[in-house]
Parts: structure tokens; C-alpha cells; sequence
């Protein structure tokens, strides 16, 4: 298996614009999680899914943060509008089971000029 | 306040000296307890799960444990390959739904 796989792996944008990550999770995983990456917070969970379904969004930091799951091998994290601060690694991870490994992939680095 | 605190933030070791890092937590409802590696431009890499205080688990230089309040990580006799950033996260359940609290993570260096 692939893995779980994102893109862009870096995307550099100016303050305003909507910016959109894309995960395709590792197959057979029931859970997909969102987290976002940063030195000062250390890693957060923003939203995960079970069977596509969001369970938990308590961690998504504001209305401008919206994740779908359209179908079991895609998902988005949509900022709209970016601002500087939204500058993180965001990483998406897949599970078979929540008390099973998550596997994440590589992160997408997000730059808000 | 569920808190995953991590020590300590940075450790530099020589090749071959043994330590432990530091993973406290104070959370209701504990599921599980997880360690994983992270190494520069990476996503994390999962390394254990721990599910109730007295547990062990090993794998090669590398050996978790868990009490109630704390879980360590043992490293012994490491090589500079080991270097990387060790986060520990926690698995809650609260109201049907499960929160993962991650530390902020502990960067290892091993020197040559």
C-alpha cells in the first residue's frame, strides 16, 4: 500500500485566498484524522471521520475550517479565508479502528503570506 | 484541563548512553496511551500503544511503560539513527467521542 497520501506537499498563499488539502487515505481504514502541525502548539487534532461521517470537529479553530469526506478514499480541509496564522503543517492521518495505529502521511506545509 | 506534558523538550545524548523521556498526562477516561517517532519533514510513525498502567512493550532499543499518571520511554544504548523528535499522545473517551491529545514532543540528538 501506498500509504496515506497528500497533496500539495507545500502551498504558499496570500492572506485571504482559500487554500484546500486534500487526503487520500490508506484503503480499508474506517477513521481519517486531521491534525495540524506547529511549534508553538505541537500537534492538534482539528476533525476526524468514521465511514466518512465527522465525529468530532471540536478542534476545527474557526468557521474559516471546513472538512468534507465525500466518499472512503477522499477527503478536504478547506481554509476560506487563510490567514498568516493558519501557517502550520497539516497532516492526515488514517485508521482502521480508534484504538488502532493511525498512520499518517507526509503533511502538507501551509504558508499565509 | 486533559494535559499531555512532555520532558524533556530537547535531549542530546552520546552514542551508547541510555535515558528516558518523560510522558505525564492528566485525562479522564483513558483508552490508550501512544508513542511515535517524527523525524524532520515527516509525518509521526507510530511505535506503541499502551492500554493499562504495569504495561511494557519493547522493540529493539526502544522500551515504553505506563503507570497511571505517566508513561516512559526507555532508550537504550542509542545510535545516532535514533535521533528524531519522540511524541507521546493520549486516547480519551468523553461522551461517545475520542480525543487524542498529543504532547508538544521531546528532540532527540545522539552523537556520534
Amino acid at each position: 500500500d501506498a500509504g496515506v497520501i497528500q497533496s500539495p506537499r507545500h502551498e504558499v498563499t496570500e492572506m485571504g485566498q482559500e487554500v484546500t488539502l486534500r487526503c487520500k487515505p490508506i484503503s480499508g481504514h474506517d477513521y481519517l484524522f486531521w491534525y495540524r502541525q506547529t511549534m508553538m502548539r505541537g500537534l492538534e487534532l482539528l476533525i476526524y471521520f468514521n465511514n466518512n461521517v465527522p465525529i468530532d470537529d471540536s478542534g476545527m479553530p474557526e468557521d474559516r475550517f471546513s472538512a468534507k469526506m465525500p466518499n472512503a478514499s477522499f477527503s478536504t480541509l478547506k481554509i476560506q479565508p487563510s490567514e498568516p496564522r493558519d501557517s502550520a503543517v497539516y497532516f492526515c492521518a488514517s485508521s482502521p479502528g480508534t484504538m488502532e495505529t493511525q498512520y499518517f502521511g507526509p503533511g502538507t506545509r501551509l504558508l499565509v503570506l | 484541563e486533559d494535559q499531555v506534558t512532555q520532558s524533556p523538550e530537547a535531549l542530546r545524548l552520546q552514542e551508547g548512553e541510555s535515558s528516558s523521556l518523560n510522558c505525564s498526562y492528566t485525562v479522564s477516561g483513558l483508552r490508550g496511551l501512544f508513542w511515535y517517532r517524527q523525524d524532520p519533514g515527516k509525518g509521526p510513525e507510530f511505535l506503541f500503544t499502551l492500554y493499562s498502567a504495569g504495561e511494557e512493550k519493547e522493540k529493539e532499543r526502544l522500551k515504553a511503560t505506563l503507570t497511571k499518571k505517566e508513561s516512559f520511554l526507555h532508550i537504550t544504548a542509542p545510535k545516532p539513527e535514533d535521533s528524531a523528535t519522540y511524541l507521546c499522545a493520549v486516547q480519551e473517551t468523553t461522551s461517545g467521542t475520542y480525543k487524542y491529545i498529543f504532547g508538544t514532543g521531546t528532540r532527540l540528538k545522539v552523537l556520534a
